[in-house]
């Protein structure tokens, strides 16, 4: 069972545009979502995250949205640049635990 | 650099045999996470531990055993091994390891099983 979901496995973008990762999950009890980024032979690397209670988080070039009704979050970066060609998690989290729920990952690749 | 260290980086080993990968939170941290990531497979929750107690499990095989020590670091012990195993292990930390926490993690342990 598949909790939380991300149908694109990969997103091919130009430099200075904006990338947008989406993010699916079915646990309507989630109430913390995070964004990890994650290079070849590199650990996950934390970018972002959001409360269930907001529907927006903003840091620098990244921007999280939520949609709680859609059980739909988003992740855009803009402009993107090059170095963020990565893979990007989506994770999603109860409060009471501290066990993160990983959806599949996207491929981003952001072309010069 | 997060912080978290895992050793070793690389282990190869045989079937049936047992290894221990070792992981050192970020300072302060009081909860350790271990992941898996199996070829194509996204990351898998195994276990957390909090301050030396076990408080949340995840799909953990019974071959499959951890602990954190005294002084927080942790061992993931990984016995009668298969060629499945082979993955990817990544240890991570948090401060309260609770929901809202942000977890760091290491650069992961590579585990080849011949």
């Amino acid at each position: 069972d598949q909790q939380v979901k991300q149908n694109s496995p990969s997103l091919s973008v130009q430099e200075g545009r904006i990338s947008i990762l989406n993010c699916d999950y079915t646990n309507s009890m989630f109430d913390y979502f995070l964004w990890y980024k994650k290079y070849p032979a590199e650990g996950p690397t934390f970018l972002i995250s959001i409360s269930s209670i907001k529907d927006k988080n903003e840091d620098g070039r990244f921007t999280v949205f939520l949609n709680k009704s859609a059980k739909h979050l988003s992740l855009h970066i803009v402009p993107s640049q090059p170095g963020d060609s990565a893979v990007y998690f989506c994770a999603a989290s109860l409060s009471n635990t501290g066990k993160l729920i990983f959806g599949q990952g996207t491929t981003l690749q952001v072309k010069p | 650099d997060s912080g978290v260290t895992q050793t070793p980086k690389h282990l190869i080993t045989a079937t049936g045999q047992r290894v221990t990968l070792r992981c050192s939170p970020r300072s302060g941290d009081l909860s350790v996470y271990w992941y898996q990531q199996s070829l194509d497979q996204g990351l898998q929750f195994l276990i957390q531990y909090y301050n030396g107690e076990e408080r949340a499990k995840g799909n953990i095989l019974e071959r499959f055993s951890a602990q954190q020590f005294p002084d927080l670091h942790s061992e993931l012990n990984l016995s009668s091994l298969e060629l499945g195993d082979s993955a990817l292990y990544f240890c991570a930390s948090s401060p309260t390891g609770q929901g809202a926490d942000t977890q760091y993690f290491g650069p992961g342990t590579r585990l080849t099983v011949l």
